[in-house]
C-alpha cells in the first residue's frame, strides 16, 4: 500500500511569511495526526483528526497555526506568520482502528525560518 | 502524566555484537508501547509494539523488545547488530484510554564495522 505522502519536503521562508504543508494519509485511515519534531527531540503532537473533525488540538498554537481536513482525507497545516522558533520538521501520520494505535508516518517537511 | 525516558543519547556497538537501547515509561492505566526508527531525512518507521500478551515482542529487521512491568521498561534489543542498523530510535507510549502518543527524545545507534 502507498504510504503517507507529504509535500513539500523542504521549505525555507523568512520570518513573518506564511507557509502551508500538505498531507495525504494512507487510504482508508480515518485518523490523521500532525506532529512537530524539533532538532534532537522526539515528535510532539499538534493536532489529531478523526475523519474531518479535529478531536485534539490542545497543543496547536492557535494564534498562528491552523489546520483543516476537508472531506476527511487530505489535510493542510498552515502557519501565519512564521517565527524563527517554528523551524522544525513537521510530520504527518495516519492510523486506522485495527492497528491498535500503530501510526504510520510520512517523510516530513523540514521548515527553516530565516 | 505520560512520559518516556531514553537515558542514552547515543549507543555505540560493534557489528555482530548484541545491542540494547533503553526505554522507561510512565503512564496511567495499561501501557501501549512502541519503537520507531528514523533514518536521515526520512519519517519514523514502525519497528514493533507491545499491547498485551507475551512480554517479549518480536518486530521488523530482527529487533525485539522486552516489556517489564515492575521496572516500567521496554528495552529494544537485537542479538547481532548490522552497520545498516545505525539510525535514530524512538520509544513511545500511550495509555490504553488515550490516543496521544508520547515520544522519548531518541537514542542514536552507531554500529561500527
Amino acid at each position: 500500500e502507498a504510504g503517507v505522502v507529504q509535500s513539500p519536503r523542504y521549505k525555507i521562508i523568512e520570518k513573518k511569511q506564511p507557509v502551508a504543508f500538505w498531507c495525504n494519509p494512507i487510504s482508508g485511515h480515518n485518523t490523521l495526526y500532525w506532529y512537530r519534531q524539533n532538532l534532537g527531540q522526539g515528535p510532539e503532537l499538534l493536532i489529531r483528526y478523526e475523519n474531518e473533525e479535529a478531536v485534539d488540538d490542545s497543543q496547536l498554537p492557535k494564534d498562528r497555526f491552523s489546520a483543516e481536513r476537508l472531506k476527511g482525507v487530505d489535510s493542510t497545516l498552515k502557519i501565519q506568520p512564521a517565527e524563527l522558533g517554528d523551524s522544525a520538521v513537521y510530520l504527518c501520520a495516519s492510523s486506522s482502528p485495527g492497528h491498535a494505535g500503530e501510526q504510520f508516518f510520512g517523510p516530513g517537511t523540514r521548515l527553516t525560518v530565516l | 502524566a505520560q512520559s518516556v525516558a531514553q537515558p542514552e543519547d547515543q549507543v555505540n556497538v560493534a557489528e555482530g555484537n548484541p545491542l540494547t537501547v533503553k526505554c522507561t515509561y510512565s503512564v496511567s492505566g495499561n501501557p501501549y508501547l512502541f519503537w520507531y526508527v528514523q533514518y536521515p531525512n526520512r519519517g519514523l518507521q514502525f519497528l514493533l509494539k507491545y499491547i498485551t500478551g507475551d512480554n517479549l515482542v518480536k518486530g521488523s529487521y530482527g529487533f525485539e523488545a522486552e516489556f517489564n512491568k515492575s521496572q516500567t521498561s521496554f528495552h529494544l534489543k537485537k542479538p547481532s547488530a548490522l552497520v545498516s542498523d545505525s539510525a535514530l530510535y524512538f520509544c513511545a507510549v500511550r495509555g490504553d484510554s488515550s490516543y496521544k502518543l508520547i515520544f522519548g527524545s531518541g537514542t542514536r545507534l552507531l554500529v561500527r564495522p
